[in-house]
């Protein structure tokens, strides 16, 4: 597709219920990013992958939070027996590479999944 | 450590007045930062980003962001405000060997009035 695309767009869930999002990266792009967007914390770094593999999880907030990326294209993040606090916009990005001789490459991002748990 | 302020979280101008969005960062080695815009219900779209080639960056829309080490800053300008301007702004930093990693502001809300 033209851009990095996300889904569902919204999804509305019960506290303690298991939710998967998903991400399809832009054609081609071999880095793929994480990061939740909510009112208390501003925009924060979830989780990278480099084709398959993550090599910073970092920012992945508890153990509850999982994501993995397959054939280097697709990548879900997932979320287990979620609470009210994971309410937010996950948003991903993607990336020619993830870093170039000038420094970090364009990241372009998708229009988000806003989570809504009750 | 890296870490990004943003001065301001509602910004409001005229219509046709310059426009000021400020930005400060926070970084131990030589920085890349970058300035994004989210339009109501959409995803971040890059306006321009520094890569320590030249130190005044031009982006899409009229925007343009100076670099100055000095000041550790990277304020986003543009000469005259246009109604479709009126979105959220941030500011976004990433360094040294984590430098894929965006560290954003907290973002500012740009209001252009009539």
């Amino acid at each position: 597709g033209a851009g990095v695309s996300q889904s569902p767009s919204n999804k509305v869930t019960e506290k303690g219920k298991d939710v998967e999002l998903r991400c399809d990266p832009i054609s081609g792009h071999t880095a793929l990013y994480w990061y939740r967007q909510s009112l208390g914390q501003g925009l924060e770094f979830l989780i990278y992958f480099q084709g398959n593999s993550a090599p910073d999880k970092s920012g992945l907030p508890s153990d509850r939070f999982s994501a993995e990326r397959t054939g280097g294209s697709v990548s879900t993040l997932t979320i287990q027996r979620t609470q009210q606090e994971d309410s937010a916009v996950y948003l991903c990005a993607s990336s020619l590479v993830a870093t170039r001789g000038l420094g970090t490459d364009t990241q372009y991002f998708g229009p988000g999944t806003r989570l809504t748990v009750l | 450590a890296q870490s990004v302020t943003q001065l301001g979280s509602h910004v409001s101008v005229s219509e046709g007045a310059l426009v000021l969005l400020r930005c400060n960062y926070s970084s131990s080695v030589p920085p890349y930062l970058f300035w994004y815009v989210q339009y109501p219900n959409q995803g971040l779209q890059l306006l321009l980003k520094y890569t320590s080639a030249a130190t005044l960056v031009k982006g899409i829309n009229g925007f343009e962001a100076e670099f100055k080490k000095s000041e550790t800053s990277f304020h986003l300008t543009k000469p005259s405000a246009h109604m479709s301007d009126a979105a959220e702004y941030f500011c976004a930093v990433s360094s040294g060997g984590s430098n894929y990693k965006l560290t954003f502001g907290k973002g500012t809300l740009l209001t252009v009035n009539p």
